[in-house]
């Protein structure tokens, strides 16, 4: 595509249900990022893939989250037993490659709302 | 560990006036990547402008430049002539060679244009 997509654009969740949220990178780049954004906070590092290594998971901030990425495009964000501090905009971030200086192409992001 | 602060949360400009938006880091590294991004309402984060420490001279993208002080931790952006499609979120990030996956983002400059 010609750009970062992300499904589902909103979701709305009770507490305490698992959910997925998708990442569609720009095709052939091979560095993927996940971010979270909390309302009136800046974005937090969440979780980083790049090519083959294993992920950078620092950033995740409980074992209630979990992301994949399959094939080397796709990823998923995973959160089991969603809590009210899970809501939040999720961003995704692709690029070309994984180097310092490359530029970041962002998703428009989903909207984690948590009831 | 670093970190990058924005001390203007709101910052309003006339149009076709000029705006500096704030931002300070701190950091022990010599060698690292700044970068500011606008978030609109759309969400989507989008690169505005970015540079390298170690270079001497201010990138300029157009109507964007930035006054990059290294010894004052600095890295102010300037916007001239600016434009209602302007106002946005911006966000001032820093990134490690060290750590490629993680931007570390300020909590952001949220900037008004008055027609």
């Amino acid at each position: 595509g010609a750009g970062v997509s992300q499904s589902p654009s909103n979701k709305v969740t009770e507490k305490g249900k698992d959910v997925e949220l998708r990442c569609d990178p720009i095709s052939g780049h091979t560095a993927l990022y996940w971010y979270r954004q909390s309302l009136g906070q800046g974005l937090e590092f969440l979780i980083y893939f790049q090519g083959n290594s294993a992920p950078d998971k620092s950033g995740l901030p409980s074992d209630r989250f979990s992301a994949e990425r399959t094939g080397g495009s796709v990823s998923t964000l995973t959160i089991q037993r969603t809590q009210q501090e899970d809501s939040a905009v999720y961003l995704c971030a692709s690029s070309l490659s994984g180097g310092a200086f490359t530029e970041a192409f962002f998703g428009q992001g989903t909207r984690l709302t948590v009831v | 560990a670093q970190t990058v602060t924005q001390s203007q949360p709101e910052m309003s400009v006339q149009e076709a006036e000029t705006v500096t938006l704030s931002c300070t880091y701190d950091t022990s590294e010599s060698d690292y990547y700044l970068f500011w991004y606008k978030q609109p309402p759309s969400r989507q984060m989008i690169l505005v402008i970015r540079q390298e420490a170690y270079k001497q001279q201010n990138a300029t993208e157009n109507r964007f430049s930035v006054n990059f002080q290294k010894a004052a931790k600095s890295f102010s952006l300037k916007i001239s002539d600016s434009q209602l499609g302007d106002a946005a979120m911006y966000f001032c990030a820093y990134r490690s060679p060290r750590s490629q996956g993680n931007l570390i983002f300020g909590k952001g400059t949220k900037l008004s244009v008055k027609p």
